[in-house]
């Protein structure tokens, strides 16, 4: 059974930071892309970067980028997200999700974790 | 940046059919887009419906259906059920490695 188990949420100030956690299990962890997307209370869903299986690449959106770090340890099975710089517009619940078919670009997302959440105020 | 652009909210009725499209503010879409559906209700984590435009996800019933319908990605409901009231979400591929996605659709079944 796939799980993704998402820790590291909780509250802090603009201009903080903060890492999250994803320990994944239950499939072949370091062969398959993995993503976060996050969805701010009673909005919808949005991407927020994603990383291949063996971690040498890394994607994030222009909301995120140069101030949020993808990463992952295969031999731990866990994904990181290192969030720097965090404003109010970064609160949401953030979900560790599993890419559906190893690094294949047309395939979509099929395991999401129950989320961790982030706030940011002061 | 490129928004990606869903109808905000639509309804059918009980067995009727409905389609929800997926747009670019610039440009048109295509099977290069990988297009993919999800779904989600309250409280929930997103299914997966639909993905590469048109693959049925392990287990989606044959009532949903993807496509390509003139310059934008398609997710049609044939048959709807009371638990199809949900918020429906598209995703676009970009190209290197970004995936964006829609605003969502709330769909509502009355």
């Amino acid at each position: 059974e796939v799980q993704l188990v998402e820790s590291g949420g909780g509250s802090v100030q603009p201009g903080g930071s903060l890492r999250l956690s994803c320990s994944a299990s239950g499939f072949s962890f370091s062969s398959s892309t993995m993503h976060w997307v996050r969805q701010a209370p009673g909005k919808g869903l949005e991407y927020v970067s994603g990383i291949s299986g063996n971690g040498g690449n890394t994607y994030y959106a222009d909301s995120v980028k140069d101030r949020f770090t993808m990463s992952r340890d295969n031999s731990k099975k866990t994904l990181y997200l290192q969030m720097s710089s965090l404003r109010g517009d970064d609160t949401a619940v953030y979900h560790c999700v599993k890419h559906q078919y190893g690094d294949s670009v047309g395939s979509g997302f099929d395991y999401w974790g129950q989320g961790t959440l982030v706030t940011v105020s002061s | 940046q490129t928004v990606v652009t869903q109808e905000p909210s639509f309804s059918v009725s009980p067995g009727g059919t409905v389609t929800l499209t997926c747009g670019l503010s610039s440009g048109s879409v295509s099977t290069v887009y990988y297009p993919s559906w999800y779904q989600q209700t309250p409280g929930q984590t997103p299914r997966t419906l639909i993905y590469s435009t048109n693959v049925r996800s392990s287990g989606v019933p044959d009532r949903f259906s993807g496509s390509i319908l003139g310059d934008k990605a398609a997710l049609t409901i044939t048959g709807a059920q009371a638990d199809d009231e949900s918020d429906y979400y598209c995703v676009l591929y970009m190209g290197s490695g970004i995936r964006v996605f829609g605003g969502g659709t709330k769909l509502t079944v009355v």
